[in-house]
């Protein structure tokens, strides 16, 4: 399974944008690069997904970088609700849903 | 349209017993994946079903196994418990487009298994 790297932790201010950041060199041209968030005591939360354009949603943006080592989350507005731990993955086009979670970035929002 | 729901929320098991954890998928979902998360880790990978057969399996021993029925929805059981089976049981459906491979999974709150 192909591997990510991110920060053990970030701590960002209230309204403030929020890059958080992955590296994944060993991507293969199939891999999807996929986010997810984890609040406390709760499941995994999807947040956004991409091949390799930029993507936008309502949570989020990501940016992905030409060669497609590494990605950025892009949270355009903290909020008080977006503290948790981010995890980015990588999810093979063939088969569905074998998600290989990390460690994942421990996102900290002060008010 | 509701959620991915599991239960039970909470359980205690004793070491060497055995446990089913249960869990309804999304609407449309057919697709069900199990992950264990121990404290402080990431989720890891179970298995998944695809219309009731086992579609992919992580790096668990035979005594994890499980079921989906034709409604879909999923159990995961667990022989001979040990301590370090202790964790939190996320299940996660998604559903299985036509043409599209790669869906978002949506996850349930979990089941938090003890064993003493």
């Amino acid at each position: 399974d192909a591997k990510t790297t991110q920060p053990n932790s970030m701590e960002s201010n209230e309204e403030e944008p929020v890059h958080l950041p992955c590296n994944h060199s060993t991507i293969s041209g199939t891999d999807y690069i996929h986010w997810y968030r984890q609040l406390p005591s709760q499941g995994p939360e999807y947040v956004i997904h991409g091949l390799t354009s930029n993507v936008n949603n309502r949570m989020a943006s990501l940016a992905i970088a030409e060669d497609r080592k590494s990605s950025t989350l892009i949270l355009h507005r903290a909020t008080l609700r977006d503290a948790a731990v981010y995890y980015c993955i990588l999810a093979p086009f063939q088969g569905a849903q074998k998600l290989v979670f990390g460690q994942g970035t421990r996102l900290t929002i002060n008010p | 349209e509701t959620g991915v729901t599991q239960s039970p929320t909470h359980l205690i098991k004793t070491r060497g017993q055995q446990v089913t954890l249960r869990c309804s998928s999304q609407s449309g979902h057919n697709t069900v994946s199990w992950y264990q998360q121990a404290l402080g880790q990431g989720p890891q990978f179970i298995f998944q079903y695809y219309r009731e057969e086992e579609n992919g399996r992580g790096n668990f021993p035979p005594r994890f196994s499980g079921l989906q029925f034709p409604n879909y929805s999923s159990e995961l059981n667990v022989n001979a418990l040990e301590l370090d089976d202790s964790a939190l049981y996320l299940c996660a459906s998604s559903p299985a487009r036509q043409g599209v491979r790669n869906t978002e999974a949506f996850f349930g709150q979990g089941t938090r298994l003890t064993v003493v």
